[in-house]
């Protein structure tokens, strides 16, 4: 069955200090991926998103993801965090023909100052 | 609009009772979804809209689970003899046009049930 694993289900980081979010999926081919943000109270907002290409994609708010194909991850970085990044984070998944994202549990970034 | 909106965002009800959760799509927006995000998970998929016309109900959990979209804008999600387990946030998402690679989706912020 298609699935998207989100290892870590919480991540603390210090304010300043780097982040690299976990991402793992179990598809037949390579989906389309994505990283979502998700504040407290907010709908989820589009980081970034995969198709093809480039496998290093660049995002919004200083978030970039790698696509691993011989891993079968699509980590999110992002070299300094700030306290404003503290939220869920979700990878999700699409197939090719298929409209149904299929999201990971998420992880939940803690910064300290 | 400027964003997704959805209507009420919080709802709390009784077992058994009938609730209606209502979504407004962004201006022009062909594809709709509903979404069911449990405490500690991510979006479960429920339904898709292409227009008024529901193209993949595949998610909705059982037959107590409706959703309309009549003119192809606004949405509302229908739950019959609401269960405890049908607490959670309920997210809506609309998209320009449905199908990769232009399927990104702007989301709500989602209507809380609780069900006592």
């Amino acid at each position: 069955a298609q699935s998207v694993t989100q290892p870590d289900i919480h991540i603390t980081v210090s304010e300043g200090a780097s982040l690299e979010l976990r991402c793992n999926y179990s598809y037949g081919a390579t989906p389309y991926l994505f990283w979502y943000v998700q504040s407290p109270g907010q709908g989820l907002q589009l980081l970034l998103k995969y198709f093809s290409g480039d496998t290093l994609v660049q995002g919004i708010k200083g978030f970039e993801a790698e696509f691993k194909r011989s891993q079968s991850s699509f980590n999110l970085r992002k070299p300094s965090v700030h306290w404003s990044d503290a939220a869920e984070y979700f990878c999700a998944a699409l197939s090719g023909g298929s409209y149904i994202p299929t999201f990971g549990r998420g992880t939940s970034l803690i910064v300290h100052p | 609009g400027a964003g997704v909106s959805q209507t009420p965002s919080n709802k709390v009800t009784e077992k058994g009772k009938y609730v209606e959760l209502r979504c407004d799509p962004i201006s022009g927006h062909t594809a709709l979804y509903w979404y069911r995000q449990s405490l500690g998970q991510g979006p479960e998929f429920l339904i898709y809209f292409q227009g008024t016309g529901a193209a993949d109900d595949s998610g909705l959990p059982n037959d107590r689970f409706f959703a309309v979209r009549p003119e192809g804008s606004v949405s509302t999600l229908k739950i019959q003899r609401t269960e405890r387990g049908d607490s959670a946030v309920y997210l809506c998402a609309s998209s320009p046009i449905a199908g990769p690679p232009s399927d990104t989706q702007y989301f709500g912020p989602g209507t809380r049930l609780t069900v006592l």
